[in-house]
């Protein structure tokens, strides 16, 4: 049981560039998130997927689009990478219905560097 | 808006004793919980404990503990008999309930346990 992983784990981009940041769970879970992280500040909310076939905006969606390829898998591109973008991203994941459904599990993470 | 604010940047504590990390949140909401999670220099985001904020038992883990008053909006996190292992980056996160469960997190304290 892996819980939540995602790849690459390190990326260098330049300017411009595009790419996909792929995660999967193994849970059985509903709901999957993708969230930055930045020196300083707490994470922040990017794309979320309440269940299979839905996406919705978060906080700093700007920049990037998300795929909910199927139930396991929930992918997050950025189209033309951009210096602002540059952060560490994360996955997480959480069931609905019964017992805790309200606690989100993260995956290890994605540090991203655009020159 | 729910907003979560950890004071304290950073705090040292030594092994063997008792540290407090502080956080206050503010929502209008009435159905809500609270977490601590833990990130070590590996970065992954470690759950510690949870609150529900009907509950008014404080939630404890082994040698975490919370403070939880809820009139307050205050939230602190006890660390009893610190271990080196639990130098970290702390983060209090806040969600309320319904279908999009968005974790709102404070901007951290990081707490360095000295030998």
């Amino acid at each position: 049981n892996a819980g939540v992983t995602q790849t690459p784990k390190f990326q260098v981009l330049k300017t411009g560039q595009s790419m996909t940041l792929q995660c999967a769970q193994d849970m059985n879970h509903n709901s999957m998130y993708w969230y930055r992280q930045d020196p300083g500040m707490g994470l922040r909310l990017i794309y979320y997927s309440a269940s299979e076939g839905t996406t919705d905006k978060g906080e700093v969606p700007n920049g990037y689009n998300v795929s909910r390829l199927n139930k396991r898998e929930f992918s997050l591109r950025l189209e033309s990478a951009a210096p602002s973008q540059t952060s560490v991203y994360f996955c997480a994941s959480r069931t609905i219905g019964g017992m805790g459904t309200d606690t989100q599990y993260f995956g290890p993470g994605t540090r991203l560097t655009v020159l | 808006a729910q907003t979560v604010t950890q004071s304290q940047p950073e705090m040292s504590v030594q092994e063997a004793e008792t540290v407090t990390l502080s956080c206050t949140y503010d929502t209008s909401e009435s159905n809500y919980y609270l977490f601590w999670y833990k990130q070590p220099p590996s970065r992954q985001m470690i759950l510690v404990i949870r609150q529900e904020a009907y509950k008014q038992q404080n939630a404890t883990e082994n040698r975490f503990s919370v403070n939880f008053q809820k009139a307050a909006k205050s939230f602190s996190l006890k660390i009893s008999d610190s271990q080196l292992g639990d130098t970290a980056m702390y983060f209090c996160a806040f969600v309320y309930g319904g279908a999009t469960n968005k974790l709102i997190f404070g901007t951290g304290t990081l707490l360095a346990v000295q030998p």
